[in-house]
């Protein structure tokens, strides 16, 4: 089944302590990317990337790490976390060929900072 | 920089009023265009796509949007919306040509609540 993974699904941390995020995916698509989606505020693109070790910047990167060794992995960073990284975290997918690719969406991870 | 507005917050209708949620956006040049819905404690899932051609677009469970590039619009539409369609809609922009994805701009989104 063609899925986007991402684990956990629930995190309850504390400031400061490093967290990663898993995602995969196993489309083989080529472009992947992390949004954050806050109340009122709609989704906001942390990361994304156009394919292996090709990352850039979206709307809201400062304070997320990401990497992208393997095509099919996608993890989030945060090195040292603080409660405004409070958030439901998306993953997304696609291939990047032709014009128009919709993204597939993981099912989200939420995460509280205390 | 690139926006998108979705006009309404919140929608409240009852079953078989007709819906339209509006989305402008605010780039310029060749664009991408996306309405996603996520369902109550569900990722988001793509109702259908514009990127060229018949700027009238069938997505699925009965939703259509219209292209006028003229307003830099992309509004959503439903004849008769059913308790089901109860979720918050989101619609999205990205340029270019090629299959360059680069950075997607997501609007705000609109809930839709409807009354059985």
């Amino acid at each position: 089944e063609a899925q986007v993974t991402q684990n956990p699904r629930y995190l309850i941390t504390v400031t400061g302590k490093k967290l990663t995020v898993t995602c995969s995916q196993n489309m083989n698509h080529e472009y992947m990317s992390w949004y954050r989606q806050d109340p009122g505020l709609g989704l906001r693109q942390i990361y994304y990337s156009m394919n292996v070790e090709v990352t850039d910047k979206g709307d809201v990167p400062e304070g997320y790490k990401v990497s992208r060794k393997e095509k099919r992995n996608f993890p989030l960073i945060l090195e040292s976390p603080s409660p405004n990284q409070t958030s439901l975290y998306f993953c997304a997918s696609s291939f990047v060929g032709e014009r128009g690719q919709p993204q597939h969406f993981g099912d989200g991870t939420r995460l509280s900072i205390l | 920089a690139q926006s998108v507005s979705q006009h309404n917050h919140h929608v409240i209708l009852s079953e078989a009023a007709s819906l339209e949620l509006g989305c402008n956006y605010s780039y310029g040049g060749t664009v991408n265009l996306f309405w996603y819905v996520q369902y109550p404690g569900q990722h988001l899932q793509l109702l259908l796509k514009y990127f060229s051609g018949d700027p009238l677009v069938k997505g699925i469970k009965g939703f259509e949007a219209e292209f006028i590039k003229s307003k830099f619009s992309f509004n959503l539409r439903k004849p008769s919306v059913q308790w089901s369609d109860t979720a918050e809609y989101f619609c999205a922009v990205n340029k270019g040509y090629g299959g360059s994805q680069g950075n997607l701009i997501f609007g705000k989104g609109t809930k839709l609540s409807v009354k059985p």
